[in-house]
């Protein structure tokens, strides 16, 4: 059962337009988002995160927007950047049940940005 | 600040062997996750590790094992290795169990079961 689901396999943007990814969640527990950047044969990397008591958070380029009660989130990168391109990750956890801190993943969007 | 590194990068084994992969947290950080990632898949949780004390643990079989020493480092075990265990391993360290604290990754280790 895929709690974190990210429908979109690849997107494909042009330099210095938005690009949007897209992620569905269906555990209703998750109060905590997460998205990572992976290059191939790096690990992930944190780029940013939001508690569900915000509806968005926004860190340079990188923007997360959160809508509880359609259980959707989305990343906008804006201007994209041939170097952005990469897997991301949309990551979930949930507060409650104590201090165990387990992040659920969805199976990631291949972002290209063409120049 | 030294990232989390992991070792050994690959690994080649057979079925019904045991492997031991390693990961050194970044400095300052106490607690250590290890996750399995199949191709095509995002990662999923396997245990993570608090203060040398197992502190959660994903659906996987007692075979996988692990270890936390004083100074915070980490070792995923897994024994009776299968063709489906096949897959790069994960770590990510953290600082402390918090809710709100990111985990940060290591690059990996591509274990193959021929």
């Amino acid at each position: 059962d895929q709690q974190v689901k990210q429908n979109s396999p690849s997107l494909s943007v042009q330099e210095g337009r938005i690009s949007i990814l897209n992620c569905d969640y269906t555990n209703s527990m998750f109060d905590y988002f997460l998205w990572y950047k992976k290059y191939p044969a790096e690990g992930p990397t944190f780029l940013i995160s939001i508690s569900s008591i915000k509806d968005k958070n926004e860190d340079g380029r990188f923007t997360v927007f959160l809508n509880k009660s359609a259980k959707h989130l989305s990343l906008h990168i804006v201007p994209s950047q041939p170097g952005d391109s990469a897997v991301y990750f949309c990551a979930a956890s949930a507060a409650s049940g104590g201090s165990n801190y387990k992040l659920t993943f969805g199976k990631g969007t291949l972002l290209t940005v063409n120049p | 600040e030294t990232g989390v590194t992991q070792s050994p990068t690959h690994l080649i084994k057979t079925r019904g062997q045991q492997v031991t992969l390693r990961c050194s947290s970044q400095s300052g950080h106490n607690t250590v996750s290890w996750y399995q990632q199949a191709l095509g898949q995002g990662p999923q949780f396997i245990f993570q590790y608090y203060r040398e004390e197992e502190n959660g643990r994903g659906n996987f079989p007692p075979r996988f094992s692990g270890l936390q020493f004083p100074n915070y480092s980490s070792e995923l075990n897994v024994n009776a290795l299968e063709l489906d265990d096949s897959a790069l391993y994960l770590c990510a360290s953290s600082s402390g169990t918090g809710h709100n604290q990111p985990q940060h990754f290591g690059d990996g280790t591509r274990l193959s079961i021929l």
